[in-house]
């Protein structure tokens, strides 16, 4: 069973600055097969990145992803009020078929 | 405008079943496989169940194997799950959800999600 494990568990920034988000893999993950996801209060998750790091569509380039193997990052370049929300890592390969890592919560400093 | 419109939430007591409907419309439905991911209250993301494009082929978690059945009417263009032998940790927000045609093994649509509670 492949674990998803985020970090930090909460990140505080101020907007205009750069967000950094961890997702380390128990087990080696196929980049083909790491998404991220944004969830705000009340809302469905939103697809932002797929295959490790290619934006979903309407996804501003101010979202990024990288990394291989056990470690995937998700880079916000410059913090919009906007972008204060949940964020999850997403794997498919191992069972379970699909799973999440916990989250981390970005909030407003 | 791909829409995902979940329906047959609500309250049951622990034993029970529900079966909850997804409405698909936008796009092919019979072209995407689907899944179900859930969200206990205050929790993270837990992938449920899915089905392939043709609804042949079904997985599932191994906290609802043996009592969920995930189902699909590609005529109707609906997704199903039919939950038996209902659990309180069973409780949480039911998202439907599609997968891209091709390789693509995430969630690129979501429905608004609906409430199951399982309490006494």
């Amino acid at each position: 069973e492949i674990v998803l494990t985020q970090s930090p568990g909460t990140l505080s920034l101020s907007p205009g600055e750069r967000a950094t988000l961890s997702c380390r893999a128990s087990q080696s993950v196929s980049t083909t097969y790491l998404a991220w996801y944004q969830q705000k209060p009340g809302q469905a998750p939103r697809l932002l990145i797929y295959a490790a790091s290619s934006r979903a569509t309407g996804i501003p380039d101010r979202f990024s992803g990288s990394g291989s193997g056990t470690d995937f990052t998700l880079t916000i370049s410059r913090l919009e009020p906007e972008d204060f929300a949940v964020y999850y890592c997403q794997q498919y390969g191992s069972s379970p078929l699909y799973s999440f890592g916990q989250g981390t919560k970005l909030e407003i400093k | 405008e791909v829409q995902l419109l979940e329906s047959g939430g609500g309250l049951v007591q622990p034993g029970g079943s529900l079966r909850l409907s997804c409405a698909a419309s936008g796009f092919t439905f019979s072209n995407h496989a689907m899944h179900w991911v859930r969200q206990a209250p205050g929790k993270g993301l837990e992938w449920v169940s899915g089905s392939s494009s043709g609804g042949g082929a079904t997985n599932y978690a191994d906290s609802v194997k043996g009592r969920f059945t995930v189902s699909r009417d590609n005529t109707g263009n609906t997704l199903y799950l039919q939950m038996n032998s209902l659990r309180a940790d069973d409780t949480a927000v039911y998202y439907c959800t599609r997968r891209p045609e091709g390789s693509g093994r995430y969630f690129d649509y979501w429905g608004q999600g609906i409430l199951v509670t399982v309490s006494a």
